[in-house]
C-alpha cells in the first residue's frame, strides 16, 4: 500500500511554455501534499505544501505565480511550472502524508529540462 | 530554522562492508526520517525514528534526541544500497550522504 504515481516521469519543453506535473495518490487519500526540488547532486528542496481544498503554502523565495499547485482532491495535487524558463530545469518529487500513519511516500519524480 | 548535517558526504565501500552513517540536527526534533534515493531518483523511506533504536534486514538506525544525532547503519552492503542516503526532520531534508557499492 501507500502508492503515490507522478506523471510525467520526464519532461523536455521550450522556453515559455508551461508543463504540468501530476502527483496522485493510489490507495490512500492524502490531506497534504509536498513539493520538492532537486538540482544535481543536491538535497531536496521543498516548495510548497498543498493541502486538500485549500491554497498551497510556498516556501520562502518560491514564486506562487510561477509554480502553480492545486490540490483538487484527496488523491490529486498538481504541480505547474508557467512560463518555464532554461533555470527551471530540476528534478520535481512530490510526497504525500498518510492520514493515519505519519511518513511521507514519494511519487518517482519529474526531470523537467528546458530548452 | 533547523539545519541537518549528513556526514560523510561521500562514501565508496566494497561489496560486503559496513558502514556508519551520521545525521546532525541544529535543535530538538519531533520527527526524525531516513530515506534512500536510489540512482533513478526514486525515495524509499526506510525509517521514521524519532528516538530510539530500530532494524529492518541489514538496516538499523538509532536516534538519540538529547544529543540531537542520528545514524543508519549498513551492514554487508550491496550494489543496490548505492545511492543516496537522507535524513529529514519533518520537511528538512539533509545534505544527502552519497554511497557507492563496488563489486
Amino acid at each position: 500500500g501507500a502508492v503515490v504515481s507522478q506523471h510525467p516521469s520526464r519532461v523536455i519543453c521550450k522556453s515559455g511554455t508551461s508543463v504540468k506535473i501530476e502527483c496522485r495518490s493510489l490507495d490512500f487519500q492524502a490531506t497534504t501534499m509536498f513539493w520538492y526540488r532537486q538540482f544535481p547532486k543536491q538535497s531536496l528542496m521543498l516548495m510548497a505544501t498543498s493541502n486538500e481544498g485549500s491554497k498551497a503554502t510556498y516556501e520562502q523565495g518560491v514564486e506562487k505565480d510561477k509554480f502553480l499547485i492545486n490540490h483538487a482532491s484527496l488523491t490529486l495535487s498538481t504541480l505547474t511550472v508557467t512560463s518555464a524558463h532554461p533555470e527551471d530545469s530540476s528534478f520535481y518529487i512530490c510526497s504525500a502524508s498518510r492520514t493515519e500513519t505519519y511518513g511521507y511516500t514519494f511519487g518517482s519524480g519529474t526531470r523537467l529540462t528546458v530548452v | 530554522g533547523i539545519q541537518v548535517e549528513q556526514s560523510p558526504p561521500d562514501l565508496i565501500l566494497q561489496e560486503g562492508a559496513n558502514s556508519t552513517l551520521r545525521c546532525n540536527f541544529s535543535d530538538s526534533v519531533n520527527n526524525l526520517q531516513w530515506f534512500h534515493q536510489n540512482p533513478w531518483g526514486q525515495l524509499i523511506n526506510l525509517f521514521y525514528i524519532p528516538s530510539g533504536t530500530k532494524q529492518n534486514g541489514r538496516l538499523s538506525a538509532t536516534t538519540v534526541a538529547t544529543e540531537r544525532y542520528s545514524l543508519l547503519y549498513i551492514s554487508s552492503s550491496q550494489t543496490t544500497d548505492s545511492g543516496v542516503y537522507f535524513c529529514a526532520s519533518e520537511d528538512i531534508f539533509g545534505t544527502g550522504t552519497r554511497l557507492k557499492v563496488l563489486a
